[in-house]
């Protein structure tokens, strides 16, 4: 079985941008969850989405939404972007909400 | 405040020289400690989940413990491939999400 897939692995984009970074979870997970980790550091957690609504919400500004499609994808978008959003953007999938998470590769996001 | 210190922060071995590496929490309500391995550019690597102080488990050349305050990853004879970033997560009780609140990790080298 596949693992958890994002999409791109790498992106550059320029302050003010905005972007779009996608995720497929494991076959038959249901819950998405999206972390932000910077160099040095552990992931921080973003949102969670289960069923495709939100379940959670970490300490991040509004600029940052989400979203879970009927097949349990699911979508992070970045508005105005800034120079300190630049992180790894990793997304975790699993069964019911309260499991073992699986980690994709991650998106390497460079704002310049 | 919920919160995961991991120490050290880096770990210089020698190839099959043993050691440990510690996790110790403070959260309102422990529903799961996670271990998982990360190397250079890439997502986490799931590797143990512990529930209740006292469990243990083994993978291979690592063993995992958990008390009511922290948790150690024992490294037995390690080999230079077990070189890699690793990092504890807490999943919190009843009502949470599911979120994971992470440390920062432990680098792990092994020489030769």
């Amino acid at each position: 079985d596949a693992g958890v897939t994002q999409s791109p692995t790498h992106l550059i984009k320029t302050r003010g941008q905005h972007v779009t970074l996608r995720c497929s979870p494991i076959s038959g997970h249901k819950s998405v969850s999206w972390y932000q980790q910077v160099l040095g550091q552990g992931p921080q957690f973003i949102f969670q989405y289960y069923e495709k609504e939100e379940r959670g919400r970490g300490n991040f500004p509004d600029r940052f939404s989400a979203r879970q499609f009927p097949n349990y994808s699911s979508e992070l978008n970045v508005n105005a972007l800034l120079l300190g959003d630049s992180a790894l953007y990793l997304c975790a999938s699993s069964k019911p909400m309260n499991t073992e998470a699986f980690f994709g590769q991650g998106t390497r996001l460079t704002v310049v | 405040e919920d919160q995961v210190t991991q120490s050290p922060e880096a770990l210089r071995l020698q190839e099959g020289e043993s050691s440990s590496l510690n996790c110790s929490y403070t959260v309102s309500g422990l529903r799961g400690l996670f271990w998982y391995r990360q190397d250079p550019g890439k997502g986490p690597e799931f590797l143990f989940t512990l529930y209740s102080a006292g469990e243990e488990k083994e993978k291979e050349r690592l063993k995992a413990t958990l008390t009511k305050k922290e948790s150690f990853l024992h490294i037995t004879a390690p080999k230079p491939e077990d070189s890699a970033t690793y990092l504890c997560a807490v999943q919190l009780g009843s009502g949470n999400t599911g979120k994971l609140i992470f440390g920062q990790g432990t680098t792990l080298q092994v020489k030769p």
